[in-house]
């Protein structure tokens, strides 16, 4: 089975123009997060989706979007980007919501220049 | 929300020593998890430890929880140099979604 797979997997975007990561969840995981992670610093929380709706949203402002479509897979929207946005941003797949382990993709690298 | 703090920040060690992290939370949990992360990229699930356990063991792992102190421990024991690498712990908090939350981790150097 293919695990979570993120695309692409390094992006150079400049300030103010706009991104979209794409996550596809590991077969039969209803359940996608998505996780930015500064260097040196853990991950951070900024959505959960299970089953194409929201479930929970992190400390991010509005810039920061996402969705769910009907096969699971998820896509992460970002506007006006920052040179703070640089980052890793990794997508984590579940079978469901609750007591579940959440499995990593290998992450979209981000380079606001 | 709360948050996992690691400690220590970073440790270095020989081949064949011991591993000891420790991981402090603030509020009640439901479970505890171990990840690990190499060269910045994704994070491998080590462990979870739900809040009832105290202590469980995975190959050369031990994780031991001690919620009256609201702390965790990873223990690897008999390091390789395959084991460098970033660990962190994730907390989630009971009653609601499954949300971990990560503290900023320990840098772990095994040298050869």
């Amino acid at each position: 089975d293919a695990g979570v797979t993120q695309s692409p997997t390094h992006l150079i975007k400049t300030r103010g123009q706009h991104v979209t990561l794409r996550c596809s969840p590991i077969s039969g995981h209803k359940s996608v997060s998505w996780y930015q992670q500064v260097l040196g610093q853990g991950p951070q929380f900024i959505f959960q989706y299970y089953e194409k709706e929201e479930r929970g949203r992190g400390n991010f402002p509005d810039r920061f979007s996402a969705r769910q479509f009907p096969n699971y897979s998820s896509e992460l929207n970002v506007n006006a980007l920052l040179l703070g946005d640089s980052a890793l941003y990794l997508c984590a797949s579940s079978m469901g919501q609750g007591d579940t382990e959440a499995f990593f993709g290998q992450g979209t690298r981000l380079t606001v220049v | 929300s709360q948050q996992g703090e690691e400690d220590p920040q970073a440790l270095s060690i020989q081949e064949g020593e011991n591993a000891t992290m420790n991981c402090s939370y603030k509020t009640s949990i439901n479970n505890l998890q171990w990840y690990r992360q190499n060269s910045g990229r994704g994070l491998v699930h080590l462990i979870l430890i739900r809040s009832n356990e105290r202590e469980k063991h995975s190959g050369r792992l031990r994780v031991t929880l001690d919620t009256s102190k609201k702390s965790s421990s990873l223990l690897i024991t008999a390091s390789r140099a395959a084991d460098t690498a970033s660990y962190f712990c994730a907390t989630d908090e009971p009653g609601g979604s499954y949300i971990p939350t990560f503290g900023r981790g320990t840098s772990l150097i095994v040298h050869p």
